[in-house]
């Protein structure tokens, strides 16, 4: 069965604390991965994605990257408002383009 | 450039009566998705369609749920007949659907409460 794993569940971070945000897949074959912020009460924002092993995209102060098991969620210099939860999702090569997501990470950057 | 957008924003129903969640796409999409964020829980899939076809209905519960997504107008998700465990936050989510991949561009959701 396809599945979506994020670790860890909730992070707490001070300002300028650099950390990585992982979410790891096993699938029957990957189409594409994606990286979504979600702020409360909100519907997720799109962020990256990236289709095949040893890709990379950046943005601002977030990086992502991809390996053939899992992918992770760089934040460099974190503030305060990129408090929010980060999730993960991916499209299989079985089936339809839907996506199957992960739980998310809970991000809280503290001044 | 408007982005997904969804109506109601808050909906509140007793138990039996019917809900029904609306979803203009984006400008320029043709591919829909409906995806259901129950408390504590992470987005789970429910339908993916394109006008006037039901793609993939995989997630939807066999029972009460319907969807449609008509030539003209937006797409309905319809719920009849609602339980308390009908309370969610559902989102509706579109693509371009060209040939390649697309990501999804979500809606700020419908969050319904079932008394």
């Amino acid at each position: 069965e396809d599945q979506v794993t994020q670790s860890p569940e909730a992070l707490r971070l001070q300002e300028g604390e650099s950390s990585s945000l992982n979410c790891s897949y096993t699938v029957s074959g990957l189409r594409g991965l994606f990286w979504y912020r979600q702020d409360p009460g909100k519907g997720p924002e799109f962020l990256f994605t990236l289709y095949s092993a040893g890709e990379e995209k950046e943005k601002e102060r977030l990086k992502a990257t991809l390996t053939k098991k899992e992918s992770f969620l760089h934040i460099t210099a974190p503030k305060p408002e990129d408090s929010a939860t980060y999730l993960c999702a991916v499209v299989t090569t079985s089936g339809t383009y839907k996506y199957i997501f992960g739980t998310g990470t809970r991000l809280k950057v503290l001044a | 450039n408007a982005g997904v957008m969804q109506n109601p924003r808050h909906l509140v129903r007793r138990r039996g009566q019917e809900a029904r969640l609306r979803c203009s796409p984006m400008k320029g999409h043709s591919h829909v998705y409906w995806y259901r964020q129950l408390p504590e829980e992470g987005l789970k899939f429910m339908v993916y369609l394109q006008k006037e076809n039901i793609i993939d209905e995989s997630g939807m519960p066999k029972e009460r749920f319907s969807a449609e997504f008509p030539k003209e107008g937006p797409s309905i998700l319809r719920i009849q007949q609602v339980v308390r465990g009908d309370s969610a936050a559902y989102f509706c989510a579109s693509s371009p659907g060209r040939v390649t991949y697309n990501e999804q561009f979500f809606g700020p959701g419908t969050r319904l409460t079932v008394l």
